[in-house]
């Protein structure tokens, strides 16, 4: 039973726009959001996170939004660049940013042409 | 730079022969943890270590195990590896739990054959 679905598997976007990615979750206890980034042949790294006490959170051209009712998140890039072509993870967990556990979605590849 | 090192990057071993993946780290993080990811799915936590405590996820096979003898080397036991085994095994860090976010290694892919 998958508890963090992102639902697009892919998901290609001009250089230059707006970039969304979306993910939902079905555990409501889950209070702390993360969004990773996976070039191949690399490890995930963290890009930006979000508590449930904030429903937006921006570092850049990074922006994710957080609505708790909908159990829904997503991460917004603008503009988009070809180097944000990756593999983008959302991530959840129980127990705020101290929690150990984090529960993965299975990603979005997100491909930036020129 | 500090960073996470799994090695090897790809290790190929045969049905039923026991396997050690290898993860280094030189961020002198608490915790490390193991996580599992098989083609087109969530990775998945195995276990993890906070120092030398260890912690087994409850699903978790038994064929899975894991050493930390010092604070910089963790290391992946599969003693009896299946073809259902064959994944990406991603060894991450933290400072403390969550910490705003881990430190990834590159992954070691294992095949089985």
């Amino acid at each position: 039973d998958q508890q963090v679905k992102q639902n697009s598997p892919s998901l290609s976007v001009q250089e230059g726009r707006i970039s969304i990615l979306n993910c939902d979750y079905t555990n409501s206890m889950f209070d702390y959001f993360l969004w990773y980034k996976k070039y191949p042949a690399e490890g995930p790294t963290f890009l930006i996170s979000i508590s449930s006490i904030k429903d937006k959170n921006e570092d850049g051209r990074f922006t994710v939004f957080l609505n708790k009712s909908a159990k829904h998140l997503s991460l917004h890039i603008v503009p988009s660049q070809p180097g944000d072509s990756a593999v983008y993870f959302c991530a959840a967990s129980v127990g705020g940013a101290g929690s150990y556990q984090l529960t993965f979605g299975k990603g979005t590849k997100l491909s930036v042409i020129p | 730079d500090a960073m996470v090192i799994q090695n090897p990057r790809y290790q190929v071993t045969q049905f039923g022969k026991p396997v050690t993946l290898s993860c280094s780290q030189t961020l002198n993080h608490n915790v490390m943890y193991w996580y599992q990811q098989k083609s087109s799915q969530a990775p998945k936590l195995l276990f993890h270590y906070y120092d030398k405590d260890f912690n087994n996820e409850a699903d978790t096979p038994d064929n899975f195990q894991s050493r930390r003898p010092n604070t910089s080397f963790c290391f992946l036991d599969i003693r009896s590896p299946g073809l259902g085994d064959a994944a990406m095994y991603l060894c991450a860090t933290s400072r403390h739990y969550g910490d705003g976010g881990y430190t990834f290694g590159s992954g070691t892919r294992l095949t089985v054959v």
